[in-house]
């Protein structure tokens, strides 16, 4: 069975402020792929980022980055010097590497605020 | 990036009527579509995974007679809410995927806001 564990049910930060979002995973698979979403307030999820279990690289795209630490399980998400826009909630999301469409598994979210 | 619609937005229907909700994938074919559920402040639940022209396998819980599920083109996947009642009420987001998307992709249609009264 696959889980993902996101402890933070909520953060506040003033803008500005970097903020890291933690994600904790578990999979009897060898193979698998990570991935962030995020969802503003219209609920619309937005695509952030995949990663798959052989790629260990850590990865920043602006003002995001992301930590995958395969020994600890955990894919954590990093925003550098937060605005507001980034006010949402995060979710990390888990599924198997198949080679075909196979079904995510998400945490329980982040929410965030940045506020002025 | 490819665009995955769903009609409508949002709906309030009255307890006892049934609710269809539509996924299309606006530009490529969706071999397959996934139907989420989000409570508020919830995360997002697996409700059933849908293969064009084959059954939706349901996920462990969700009625099959309640939800009615329908892939019956490379395009298209119905949800349909029969007999809505209260505890309905909820976000219901579909997500398509193309037989050319090794990895995973996965597409996210902008959701529907089912309140059932």
């Amino acid at each position: 069975a696959q889980k993902v564990t996101q402890a933070q049910t909520e953060i506040s930060v003033v803008e500005k402020e970097d903020v890291t979002l933690d994600c904790v995973y578990e999979t009897r698979d060898t193979t698998y792929y990570l991935f962030w979403y995020k969802q503003p307030p219209s609920g619309e999820l937005v695509f952030l980022i995949r990663r798959n279990s052989f790629d260990e690289q850590n990865e920043i795209s602006g003002r995001y980055s992301w930590n995958f630490q395969k020994s600890t399980s955990s894919f954590n998400f990093t925003i550098t010097a937060s605005q507001v826009v980034d006010s949402a909630v995060y979710f990390c999301a888990l599924s198997a590497y198949t080679g075909t469409a196979s079904k995510l598994t998400f945490g329980t979210g982040t929410r965030l605020q940045v506020t002025l | 990036g490819a665009v995955v619609s769903q009609h409508p937005s949002r709906v309030i229907c009255k307890s006892g009527t049934s609710v269809k909700i539509e996924c299309r994938s606006l530009d490529f074919q969706a071999t397959t579509m996934f139907w989420y559920r989000q409570f508020p402040k919830k995360s997002l639940m697996l409700m059933a995974t849908s293969n064009e022209g084959s059954k939706a396998t349901y996920e462990q819980g969700v009625e099959k007679d309640k939800f009615l599920i329908n892939h019956a083109s490379l395009t298209l996947s119905t949800l349909t809410v029969t007999s809505a009642h209260p505890e309905d009420s909820s976000f219901y987001i579909c997500s398509a995927s193309g037989s050319g998307s090794p990895y995973n992709e996965q597409f996210f249609g902008p959701g529907t806001r089912l309140t059932v009264l």
